[in-house]
């Protein structure tokens, strides 16, 4: 089966400070998706990205598909207390459901 | 818009016995998902329904049964509860089941087994 690993398990960070978790496959993936969980609440979808080496922003974040489509990372710049949270990717399997990694869980320090 | 809804929010049983998690979305999306979640775990795939009238096995199916009850609602039975069975579980769905729509989950269900 595939396997995903993400990393790290846990950041804390200054507020102010970057962010950057990482999602690797040991698979080529047809695409990847990021997923945000506040504490106590549940995943909200943020983005998807298909094509090798594809860069998408959404304000202070950054995410980016590697060229060998086995990897990607989300990129938070200057974090902000509202920034906290678990950050999950999620691969598609063969049946094109969705396995989700284990999660970056980010603090972030006022 | 109400999204996907979950009911109950939180529920406590004693090992042995069921219970049924019911989730309801209005989108009407075609794909939905059962998902637990455990600490240091992660999300794992329970069941899905690809579509009305279709379920299929997850990673971790056993212990449960789920039914698609219409587009709209798709439920998950513990039948003899476990207390491996505590953990969080999560409703999402989904436009299709194709590997190009993002998932929108329910607020989630916090079940502990005794």
């Amino acid at each position: 089966g595939q396997q995903v690993m993400q990393i790290p398990q846990y950041q804390h960070v200054q507020e102010g400070e970057d962010f950057t978790t990482y999602c690797n496959s040991s698979t080529t993936l047809s695409n990847i998706q990021w997923y945000k969980q506040r504490p106590g609440g549940h995943p909200v979808f943020l983005i998807q990205l298909v094509k090798s080496g594809e860069v998408k922003k959404q304000k202070r974040l950054t995410f980016q598909f590697g060229e060998a489509k086995k990897n990607s990372s989300l990129h938070i710049t200057a974090t902000q207390t509202t920034d906290v949270g678990t950050y999950f990717c999620a691969l598609p399997n063969t049946g094109n459901q969705f396995y989700f990694g284990t999660g970056t869980s980010l603090t972030v320090i006022p | 818009n109400a999204g996907v809804t979950q009911t109950p929010k939180f529920q406590v049983l004693k090992t042995g016995q069921s219970m049924t998690l019911q989730c309801a979305q209005d989108m009407n999306h075609n794909s939905m998902y059962w998902y637990r979640q455990d600490p240091g775990m992660g999300l794992r795939l329970i069941y899905y329904s690809a579509s009305e009238g279709t379920t299929d096995k997850g990673e971790v199916p056993n212990g449960y049964n789920v039914s698609r009850l219409n587009k709209r609602e798709f439920s998950l039975r513990l039948e003899s509860a476990a207390p491996s069975q505590t953990s969080v579980y999560f409703c999402a769905s989904s436009a299709s089941a194709g590997a190009n729509y993002g998932y929108t989950f329910g607020s989630g269900t916090r079940l502990t087994v005794v």
